[in-house]
């Protein structure tokens, strides 16, 4: 079984600041994909960046990034020059590849709130 | 990219009542659909996967004849509330693998239903 702990339940930051989301896992598999997903007040659940386990190189789209620490088992989620468009839900989650017809295991997320 | 439309996205019902949820993958076949269900302020919580052509597998904990789920075509799974209370009231959230862009696990949402009950 796959675990995802988000220790963050709310997070404050300036515009154009830069803040960090952190998320822990665990699991006993080796071939894994790991998941930022965000949820604006709309409640649709959007993607916002994807990391292959196999893959030492850190995961980014635009002003998003991670900090994926395998040995840690941590996938932080860097936003970088905060928008106000940012403030959501943001939920981690992981997919074990070898459970191809399981669904998405999520930690508990993590509310941005972004300070104008 | 892959997009899952989901309908209706508010019904009130009566108690005692069911009420039918669509999932529909738009531009992708979809062999497995997942629902989740999700409380204010909270995480989603799975609670079943709905299978094309057979029986949903339903997490533990989750009553299947209260939920009842059909997958009668790949691009089509619905979740039926039956005999609705007040304490299914709730946001429901189905999603789909798109399995031919790639063996990725993400995961495409619909929009959610929200589901109060009377």
């Amino acid at each position: 079984a796959q675990t995802v702990t988000q220790s963050q339940p709310e997070m404050s930051v300036q515009e154009a600041e830069t803040v960090t989301l952190s998320c822990t896992y665990d699991t006993s598999e080796s071939d894994y994909y790991l998941f930022w997903y965000k949820q604006p007040p709309s409640r649709q659940m959007i993607l916002v960046i994807r990391q292959e386990a196999y893959k030492q190189q850190n995961a980014t789209e635009n002003r998003f990034s991670v900090n994926f620490q395998k040995a840690a088992k941590s996938f932080s989620l860097k936003i970088s020059d905060s928008q106000l468009g940012d403030a959501a839900m943001y939920f981690c989650a992981s997919w074990y590849s070898g459970g191809g017809a399981d669904g998405l295991t999520f930690g508990k997320g993590t509310h941005l709130i972004i300070q104008p | 990219g892959a997009v899952v439309s989901q309908h209706p996205s508010w019904v009130i019902c009566k108690s005692g009542t069911s009420v039918k949820i669509e999932c529909r993958s738009l531009d992708f076949q979809a062999t497995t659909m997942f629902w989740y269900r999700q409380f204010p302020k909270q995480s989603l919580m799975l609670m079943a996967t709905s299978n094309e052509g057979s029986k949903a597998t339903y997490e533990q904990g989750v009553e299947k004849d209260k939920f009842l789920i059909n997958h009668a075509s790949l691009t089509l799974s619905t979740l039926t509330v039956t005999s609705a209370h007040p304490e299914d009231s709730s946001f429901y959230i189905c999603s789909a693998r798109d399995m031919a862009s790639g063996y990725t696990g993400e995961l495409f949402f619909g929009e959610g239903s929200r589901l109060t009950v009377l």
